[in-house]
């Protein structure tokens, strides 16, 4: 059974540093890893799809790189800033047809001004 | 981009009555629905999945007869909670698959059901 960890949990950070989040998963045989934005009581919002055949992928200020034989995957954001306080999510999804993606606990990050 | 419409956003009842959610695929047509739950602090915990036109597959644990999802469409599925509790209180989720698509999931907006 797939089992998906963040750490830390919980991560506080002045404006302006430049961070790394955490994901691990139990198994590696996987089609892709995505990380996700969740906003107090509010929806998902997916920041980056990466596939299992490639190692990184980058949108902005957001770098998210995939070690699919260890388990591994890191979010790198940089310069943070307080808009990007949030509960970032990590999850897999073990293949193409019709699996649902399942989730780690999360980090959740706040960006002091 | 696609979007999925989920509502509603929030909802409170009381102990005993049943809640429905709809989630709604507004510019594609979805051949899978996933339904999440997540409890404060916790992940997000898949529920059922439905394809249109078909029972739901329910995960274990996940009470069927009082989790009742639909899929009568490919754009519409709903989730009914019957007789709620107040330990049924939680956010829940939907996610789309598009017809057609790569495996890329839309998600709802979410429903913070409160029981009391």
């Amino acid at each position: 059974k797939q089992e998906v960890t963040q750490i830390p949990a919980a991560l506080s950070v002045p404006e302006g540093e430049n961070l790394v989040l955490n994901c691990s998963f139990t198994d590696s045989a996987i089609y892709n890893l995505q990380w996700f934005r969740q906003d107090p009581g509010k929806g998902l919002t997916s920041l980056l799809l990466i596939q299992s055949s490639q190692r990184e992928q980058t949108s902005g200020r957001l770098n998210a790189s995939l070690d699919k034989s260890s388990g591994r995957s890191t979010l790198y954001i940089a310069a943070s800033q307080p808009g990007d306080s949030a509960t970032y999510l990590c999850a897999v999804l073990k293949n193409q047809a019709g699996t649902a993606l399942i989730f780690g606990k999360g980090t959740t990050l706040s960006v002091s001004s | 981009g696609a979007v999925v419409s989920q509502h509603p956003s929030w909802v409170i009842c009381k102990s005993g009555t049943s809640v429905k959610i709809e989630c709604r695929s507004l510019d594609f047509q979805a051949t899978t629905m996933f339904w999440y739950r997540q409890f404060p602090k916790q992940s997000l915990m898949l529920m059922a999945t439905s394809n249109e036109g078909s029972k739901a597959t329910y995960e274990q644990g996940v009470e069927k007869d009082k989790f009742l999802i639909n899929h009568a469409s490919l754009t519409l599925s709903t989730l009914t909670v019957t007789s709620a509790h107040p330990e049924d209180s939680s956010f829940y989720i939907c996610s789309a698959r598009r017809l057609g698509g790569n495996e890329k999931l839309f998600f709802g907006s979410g429903t913070q059901l409160s029981v009391l």
